[in-house]
Protein backbone atom coordinates (compact mmCIF):
# COMPACT_ATOMS: atom_id res chain seq x y z
CA UNK A 1 0.00 0.00 0.00
CA UNK A 2 0.89 3.24 -0.86
CA UNK A 3 0.11 6.85 0.27
CA UNK A 4 1.09 10.43 -0.02
CA UNK A 5 0.35 13.60 2.08
CA UNK A 6 0.62 17.11 1.11
CA UNK A 7 0.64 18.94 4.08
CA UNK A 8 -0.33 22.35 3.12
CA UNK A 9 -3.56 22.97 0.68
CA UNK A 10 -2.12 26.75 0.09
CA UNK A 11 1.11 27.98 0.44
CA UNK A 12 1.63 31.79 0.29
CA UNK A 13 5.17 33.80 -0.62
CA UNK A 14 6.06 36.69 -2.32
CA UNK A 15 8.29 36.89 -5.70
CA UNK A 16 11.78 36.50 -5.02
CA UNK A 17 11.40 34.37 -2.00
CA UNK A 18 12.19 30.93 -1.53
CA UNK A 19 9.31 28.29 -2.18
CA UNK A 20 8.85 25.15 0.26
CA UNK A 21 5.72 22.69 -0.93
CA UNK A 22 5.93 20.02 1.94
CA UNK A 23 5.21 16.18 0.78
CA UNK A 24 5.36 13.02 3.12
CA UNK A 25 4.73 9.66 1.95
CA UNK A 26 4.24 6.23 3.26
CA UNK A 27 5.36 3.24 0.90
CA UNK A 28 5.65 -0.51 1.87
CA UNK A 29 8.62 -0.83 -0.71
CA UNK A 30 11.28 2.01 -2.21
CA UNK A 31 8.78 4.42 -4.46
CA UNK A 32 8.97 6.41 -7.04
CA UNK A 33 8.51 9.76 -6.68
CA UNK A 34 7.12 12.66 -8.98
CA UNK A 35 6.21 16.36 -8.89
CA UNK A 36 3.90 17.42 -10.99
CA UNK A 37 2.65 21.13 -11.82
CA UNK A 38 -0.69 22.69 -13.01
CA UNK A 39 -1.42 25.65 -13.97
CA UNK A 40 -5.19 26.35 -14.42
CA UNK A 41 -7.24 24.68 -16.81
CA UNK A 42 -3.83 22.84 -18.21
CA UNK A 43 -2.82 19.34 -17.94
CA UNK A 44 -0.05 18.03 -15.75
CA UNK A 45 3.22 19.15 -16.52
CA UNK A 46 6.19 16.63 -14.79
CA UNK A 47 8.79 18.95 -12.96
CA UNK A 48 10.83 16.32 -11.55
CA UNK A 49 11.56 13.13 -10.30
CA UNK A 50 13.29 10.21 -8.02
CA UNK A 51 13.43 6.48 -9.21
CA UNK A 52 15.96 5.71 -6.79
CA UNK A 53 19.25 7.11 -7.98
CA UNK A 54 20.58 10.86 -6.45
CA UNK A 55 18.47 11.61 -3.60
CA UNK A 56 18.63 15.41 -4.64
CA UNK A 57 16.56 15.59 -7.79
CA UNK A 58 17.07 18.82 -10.17
CA UNK A 59 13.86 19.79 -11.92
CA UNK A 60 12.66 22.20 -14.45
CA UNK A 61 12.54 25.80 -13.83
CA UNK A 62 15.10 25.80 -10.78
CA UNK A 63 12.66 23.61 -8.84
CA UNK A 64 14.76 20.60 -7.07
CA UNK A 65 13.71 18.21 -4.36
CA UNK A 66 15.36 15.87 -2.19
CA UNK A 67 14.56 12.17 -0.64
CA UNK A 68 14.91 11.30 2.20
CA UNK A 69 14.47 7.94 3.74
CA UNK A 70 14.63 8.35 7.18
CA UNK A 71 11.45 11.46 7.24
CA UNK A 72 9.83 9.76 4.60
CA UNK A 73 9.84 13.16 2.78
CA UNK A 74 10.07 14.34 -1.15
CA UNK A 75 9.87 18.19 -0.23
CA UNK A 76 9.54 20.60 -3.53
CA UNK A 77 12.05 23.43 -3.12
CA UNK A 78 12.96 26.48 -5.06
CA UNK A 79 15.27 29.42 -3.98
CA UNK A 80 13.49 32.13 -5.56
CA UNK A 81 9.38 32.27 -6.73
CA UNK A 82 8.71 33.94 -9.60
CA UNK A 83 5.19 34.87 -10.77
CA UNK A 84 4.67 32.30 -13.29
CA UNK A 85 4.99 29.57 -10.60
CA UNK A 86 1.85 30.38 -9.52
CA UNK A 87 -0.10 26.73 -9.94
CA UNK A 88 -1.61 23.77 -8.67
CA UNK A 89 1.62 21.56 -7.39
CA UNK A 90 1.12 17.38 -7.05
CA UNK A 91 3.21 15.14 -5.54
CA UNK A 92 2.80 11.45 -6.95
CA UNK A 93 3.83 7.87 -5.49
CA UNK A 94 3.92 5.01 -7.69
CA UNK A 95 5.69 1.68 -6.89
CA UNK A 96 9.00 0.76 -8.12
CA UNK A 97 9.66 -0.27 -11.51
CA UNK A 98 9.61 -4.31 -10.47
CA UNK A 99 6.37 -5.76 -10.04
CA UNK A 100 2.94 -3.20 -8.99
CA UNK A 101 0.34 -2.20 -10.72
CA UNK A 102 2.05 1.06 -10.76
CA UNK A 103 -0.87 3.11 -10.43
CA UNK A 104 0.15 6.03 -9.81
CA UNK A 105 -1.39 7.85 -6.21
CA UNK A 106 -1.58 11.57 -6.10
CA UNK A 107 -1.55 13.76 -3.06
CA UNK A 108 -4.58 16.81 -2.61
CA UNK A 109 -2.37 19.26 -4.42
CA UNK A 110 -0.84 22.61 -3.01
CA UNK A 111 -1.94 26.08 -4.60
CA UNK A 112 1.26 27.90 -4.70
CA UNK A 113 0.28 31.50 -4.46
CA UNK A 114 2.78 34.36 -5.41
CA UNK A 115 2.32 37.82 -4.21
CA UNK A 116 4.04 40.66 -6.58
CA UNK B 1 10.32 13.17 -26.25
CA UNK B 2 6.96 11.60 -24.49
CA UNK B 3 4.68 14.34 -25.84
CA UNK B 4 0.37 12.69 -25.42
CA UNK B 5 -2.01 14.88 -26.91
CA UNK B 6 -5.62 14.82 -25.99
CA UNK B 7 -8.02 16.26 -28.01
CA UNK B 8 -10.57 17.99 -27.80
CA UNK B 9 -9.36 20.63 -24.99
CA UNK B 10 -12.94 21.86 -24.40
CA UNK B 11 -16.24 20.88 -25.18
CA UNK B 12 -19.64 21.78 -24.65
CA UNK B 13 -22.68 19.45 -25.49
CA UNK B 14 -26.48 19.15 -24.81
CA UNK B 15 -27.76 17.30 -22.14
CA UNK B 16 -28.41 13.48 -23.70
CA UNK B 17 -25.43 13.49 -26.53
CA UNK B 18 -22.27 11.51 -26.36
CA UNK B 19 -18.87 12.98 -26.05
CA UNK B 20 -15.47 11.40 -27.19
CA UNK B 21 -12.40 12.22 -25.89
CA UNK B 22 -8.93 11.45 -27.70
CA UNK B 23 -5.36 10.36 -26.00
CA UNK B 24 -2.81 9.80 -27.94
CA UNK B 25 0.73 9.36 -27.48
CA UNK B 26 2.89 11.54 -30.13
CA UNK B 27 6.66 9.75 -29.57
CA UNK B 28 6.00 6.82 -28.28
CA UNK B 29 4.12 3.59 -27.16
CA UNK B 30 1.99 3.59 -23.93
CA UNK B 31 1.09 0.13 -22.94
CA UNK B 32 -0.93 1.39 -19.84
CA UNK B 33 -3.15 4.52 -20.19
CA UNK B 34 -5.09 6.26 -17.30
CA UNK B 35 -8.30 8.44 -17.51
CA UNK B 36 -8.58 10.88 -14.26
CA UNK B 37 -11.60 12.88 -13.95
CA UNK B 38 -10.41 16.44 -11.33
CA UNK B 39 -13.53 18.29 -9.60
CA UNK B 40 -12.32 21.63 -9.26
CA UNK B 41 -9.65 22.57 -6.31
CA UNK B 42 -9.31 18.25 -6.22
CA UNK B 43 -7.06 16.32 -6.50
CA UNK B 44 -6.92 14.01 -9.82
CA UNK B 45 -9.31 11.07 -9.28
CA UNK B 46 -8.37 7.75 -11.13
CA UNK B 47 -11.40 6.33 -13.66
CA UNK B 48 -9.91 3.61 -15.22
CA UNK B 49 -6.71 2.16 -16.05
CA UNK B 50 -6.58 1.08 -19.92
CA UNK B 51 -4.23 -1.47 -21.54
CA UNK B 52 -3.85 -1.93 -24.99
CA UNK B 53 -5.74 -4.53 -26.50
CA UNK B 54 -7.76 -5.30 -23.36
CA UNK B 55 -10.85 -4.27 -21.39
CA UNK B 56 -10.45 -1.15 -18.99
CA UNK B 57 -10.12 -2.05 -15.23
CA UNK B 58 -12.38 0.93 -13.94
CA UNK B 59 -12.42 1.98 -10.31
CA UNK B 60 -14.88 1.20 -8.06
CA UNK B 61 -17.75 3.99 -8.40
CA UNK B 62 -16.96 4.27 -12.14
CA UNK B 63 -19.91 3.75 -14.30
CA UNK B 64 -18.41 1.45 -17.29
CA UNK B 65 -21.50 1.63 -19.24
CA UNK B 66 -21.30 5.10 -18.84
CA UNK B 67 -17.65 5.92 -19.39
CA UNK B 68 -16.14 3.48 -22.28
CA UNK B 69 -12.96 3.43 -22.59
CA UNK B 70 -11.36 2.00 -25.54
CA UNK B 71 -7.34 1.46 -26.25
CA UNK B 72 -7.16 0.05 -29.48
CA UNK B 73 -3.82 0.15 -30.24
CA UNK B 74 -0.33 1.34 -28.40
CA UNK B 75 -0.88 5.16 -29.08
CA UNK B 76 -4.55 5.93 -28.53
CA UNK B 77 -7.17 5.73 -26.06
CA UNK B 78 -10.51 6.52 -26.23
CA UNK B 79 -12.90 7.93 -23.61
CA UNK B 80 -16.64 7.84 -24.39
CA UNK B 81 -18.68 10.04 -22.32
CA UNK B 82 -22.88 8.73 -22.93
CA UNK B 83 -26.33 9.85 -22.37
CA UNK B 84 -23.55 13.14 -20.61
CA UNK B 85 -25.75 14.91 -17.88
CA UNK B 86 -24.86 18.36 -16.17
CA UNK B 87 -23.05 16.14 -13.18
CA UNK B 88 -20.57 14.86 -15.67
CA UNK B 89 -19.38 18.36 -16.80
CA UNK B 90 -15.71 17.71 -15.21
CA UNK B 91 -12.06 18.46 -15.99
CA UNK B 92 -10.79 15.01 -17.53
CA UNK B 93 -7.26 14.05 -17.97
CA UNK B 94 -5.39 11.09 -19.90
CA UNK B 95 -2.19 10.12 -18.94
CA UNK B 96 -0.03 7.82 -20.43
CA UNK B 97 2.91 5.34 -19.23
CA UNK B 98 5.98 4.42 -21.66
CA UNK B 99 6.55 0.71 -22.05
CA UNK B 100 9.23 -0.15 -19.75
CA UNK B 101 7.67 0.80 -16.09
CA UNK B 102 6.78 3.22 -13.75
CA UNK B 103 10.40 5.19 -13.69
CA UNK B 104 10.09 6.54 -16.81
CA UNK B 105 6.95 8.73 -15.26
CA UNK B 106 3.83 9.21 -16.61
CA UNK B 107 3.03 11.75 -19.20
CA UNK B 108 0.02 13.69 -18.68
CA UNK B 109 -2.60 14.98 -21.53
CA UNK B 110 -3.58 18.70 -21.49
CA UNK B 111 -6.84 18.10 -20.37
CA UNK B 112 -10.39 17.85 -21.54
CA UNK B 113 -13.13 20.93 -20.30
CA UNK B 114 -16.46 19.21 -20.61
CA UNK B 115 -19.68 21.47 -19.80
CA UNK B 116 -22.89 19.58 -20.59
CA UNK B 117 -25.97 21.50 -20.63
Amino acid sequence: AQSVTQLDSHVSVSEGTPVLLRCNYSSSYSPSLFWYVQHPNKGLQLLLKYTSAATLVKGINGFEAEFKKSETSFHLTKPSAHMSDAAEYFCVVTPPMIGGSYIPTFGRGTSLIVHP
Amino acid sequence: GAVVSQHPSWVICKSGTSVKIECRSLDFQATTMFWYRQFPKQSLMLMATSNEGSKATYEQGVEKDKFLINHASLTLSTLTVTSAHPEDSSFYICSARMAGGANYGYTFGSGTRLTVV
